[in-house]
């Protein structure tokens, strides 16, 4: 089954308490991102990856890092959490065409730092 | 910049009437337009999307979209609503290297 997997899906740590929320596709896609849904705001891209060791910041990546050694996998790194990155994570990838294709999310990770 | 604007944070329709979400965008070259639902505590999922061709696009569960060039809309719509449509519906608009999604406009069909 295509899947984009996400671990954990529910997470509360404390500040400053470096946290990584796993990614990962079996769909051989080339394209991975991380969005955080917060009410109003909707999705806002935080990073992308366009293939392996390829990334780029979205619209709000500070305070976050990311890495893509493997094209399966693209972790989510929150090196010193703050409770204003308490949030819905999700993850997702889509194929050749990138911003022309349809995107395959995972479950979603909620995030609270205390 | 991209930008994609969803009016409506909510909207309400009694079961079996039509409904219209409303979604307009802004982005540079040619527009792809996608619509995701989200169901309470699901990650979103596809419906359709608009990339070249006809203006109508049909996608899942009996949904359609309308791609209006020159008011720069791609508003989602089905005939006959149903209950277990209730959910939250993003639009989204593929530019350079990027996805931009909107805010979202919950959907609540009423019995």
């Amino acid at each position: 089954e295509a899947q984009v997997t996400q671990n954990p899906r529910y997470l509360i740590t404390v500040t400053g308490k470096k946290l990584t929320v796993t990614c990962s596709q079996n769909m051989n896609h080339e394209y991975m991102s991380w969005y955080r849904q917060d009410p109003g705001l909707g999705l806002r891209q935080i990073y992308y990856s366009m293939n392996v060791e390829v990334t780029d910041k979205g619209d709000v990546p500070e305070g976050y890092k990311v890495s893509r050694k493997e094209k399966r996998n693209f972790p989510l790194i929150l090196e010193s959490p703050s409770p204003n990155q308490t949030s819905l994570y999700f993850c997702a990838s889509s194929g050749t065409g990138y911003v022309r294709t349809e995107a395959f999310f995972g479950q979603g990770t909620r995030l609270t730092v205390v | 910049a991209q930008s994609v604007a969803q009016p409506e944070d909510q909207v309400n329709v009694a079961e079996g009437n039509p409904l219209t979400v409303k979604c307009t965008y802004s982005v540079s070259g040619n527009p792809y337009l996608f619509w995701y639902v989200q169901y309470p505590n699901r990650g979103l999922q596809f419906l359709l999307k608009y990339i070249t061709g006809d203006n109508l696009v049909k996608g899942s569960y009996g949904f359609e979209a309308e791609f209006n060039k020159s008011q720069t809309s791609f508003h989602l719509k089905k005939p006959s609503a149903l209950v277990s449509d209730s959910a939250l519906y993003f639009c989204a608009v593929g530019g350079y290297q990027k996805v931009t999604f909107g805010i979202g406009t919950k959907l609540q069909v009423i019995p």
